[in-house]
């Protein structure tokens, strides 16, 4: 069975700090994919990241950046010199690389950056 | 690309009543959508994948005689909630699949049933 856990519920930082989510997948399939959404609280989520199980290269994107390591089931993301604009909830997620592909979401990590 | 709209995006409705919610990706053809239920403070719950041209595939649990789902095109996916009662509230998500790996989800439907 496949499980993803976000094992912090809350953060709350200063905005400018760094600040890291982290996230822990199982999976006992080779071929995955991996997904982190952010849900700002109009609800709507927004697609960040995907990442397949092959690709372990660090990614950066502008502030943000996601560290992929197999070793230890482990996809971890990370925003630099935070802002207010990023308080919202993030989710990671896992699909199956193969079939329908459902995703199957962690419970969340709300972030609240104060100014 | 990849936007995902949802409508209505907020309904009251009264208990007993059926409420109609569509899905549609408007750049992008989907062969596979999905339908998701979010209760306040908690992750999305997976209900149903929509497949177009065919019968939907119900997570277990979810009753399929009261979340009906059409997938008529490959751009429209549509939830009813038939005979909504006040334990049907909530935030109504769906998304579909782009490609084979990535799903874009649309904005949400609120759902209160008085």
């Amino acid at each position: 069975a496949q499980k993803v856990t976000q094992a912090q519920t809350e953060i709350s930082v200063v905005e400018k700090e760094d600040v890291t989510l982290d996230c822990v997948y199982e999976t006992r399939d080779t071929t995955y994919y991996l997904f982190w959404y952010k849900q700002p609280p109009s609800g709507e989520l927004v697609f960040l990241i995907r990442r397949n199980s092959f690709d372990e290269q660090n990614e950066i994107s502008g502030r943000y950046s996601w560290n992929f390591q197999k070793s230890t089931s482990s996809f971890n993301f990370t925003i630099t010199a935070s802002q207010v604009v990023d308080s919202a909830v993030y989710f990671c997620a896992l699909s199956r690389g193969q079939g329908a592909q459902k995703l199957v979401f962690g419970q969340g990590t709300r972030l609240t950056i104060n100014p | 690309g990849a936007v995902v709209s949802q409508h209505p995006s907020r309904v009251i409705c009264k208990s007993g009543t059926s409420v109609k919610i569509e899905c549609r990706s408007l750049d992008f053809q989907a062969t596979t959508m999905f339908w998701y239920r979010q209760f306040p403070k908690q992750s999305l719950m997976l209900m149903a994948t929509s497949n177009e041209g065919s019968k939907a595939t119900y997570e277990q649990g979810v009753e399929k005689d009261k979340f009906l789902i059409n997938h008529a095109s490959l751009t429209l996916s549509t939830l009813t909630v038939t005979s909504a009662h006040p334990e049907d509230s909530s935030f109504y998500i769906c998304s579909a699949r782009r490609g084979q790996e990535t799903q874009y989800f649309g904005p949400g439907t609120r759902l209160l049933v008085l």
